[in-house]
């Protein structure tokens, strides 16, 4: 069964550029989070989807946006970027909307840096 | 807002020895959770925790939940090569939420 996948894996913008990340969760996994991981700030959380709609939305900016497809994928779009969004950004998927911890897996993450 | 303390921040150790780090909060938490994050991965989820008093191995980890139910211990015996890498703690920020908030990590190095 294939994990969860993210593309790209690199990404180099320039400030004020906007970016889009994708992530392709596990077969059958219905809910997607996405967190943001950087050396000062940690792993935080950013948003959830569940079934096209998000569920949840963690303390960022209104530059972060999400949605989710039909099929379960998932994107992020930062807009007007800048130096602190660099970042190594990870989803992670489960099944169902009901938490479990071992039912989620994260993907490798999109490696972003703005210059 | 919410808030995991962990230490050590980084730990540098000889091959063979055992290894303890813990996660404290002000809060009570009903989960606990250590994940390990390796170089160019996402974290990997090692150990649950979901009972106060708790003790929980996997192989030579074993992790432990508070009794007060803020806090939790890993320990790993016996270290190898192979347990580089990053060490977090996380909690669920709420129920029915894939929201973990994470402490800062611990970084383990292990030496030959």
């Amino acid at each position: 069964k294939a994990g969860v996948t993210q593309t790209p894996r690199y990404l180099i913008k320039t400030r004020g550029q906007q970016v889009t990340l994708s992530c392709s969760p596990i077969s059958g996994h219905r809910s997607v989070s996405w967190y943001q991981q950087t050396p000062g700030q940690g792993l935080q959380f950013l948003f959830e989807y569940f079934s096209e709609t998000q569920r949840n939305k963690g303390n960022f900016p209104g530059r972060f946006s999400g949605r989710q497809f039909s099929n379960s994928r998932s994107e992020m779009n930062v807009s007007t970027l800048e130096l602190g969004d660099s970042a190594l950004y990870l989803c992670a998927s489960r099944p169902r909307l009901v938490y479990t911890a071992d039912t989620q897996y994260f993907g490798p993450g999109t490696r972003l840096t703005v210059l | 807002g919410q808030q995991l303390n962990q230490s050590p921040q980084s730990m540098f150790i000889q091959e063979g020895e055992d290894v303890s780090m813990n996660c404290t909060s002000s809060s009570i938490f009903n989960t606990w959770l250590w994940y390990k994050q390796e170089p160019g991965e996402g974290p990997v989820l090692l150990i649950a925790l979901y009972k106060a008093g708790e003790l929980t191995s996997n192989g030579r980890l074993t992790a432990q939940f508070g009794i007060t139910r803020k806090d939790s211990f890993l320990n790993i015996s016996a270290s190898i090569p192979s347990d580089v890498g990053i060490y977090f703690c996380a909690v669920p920020g709420s129920s029915n939420t894939g929201k973990l908030i994470f402490g800062q990590g611990t970084t383990l190095q292990v030496k030959p």
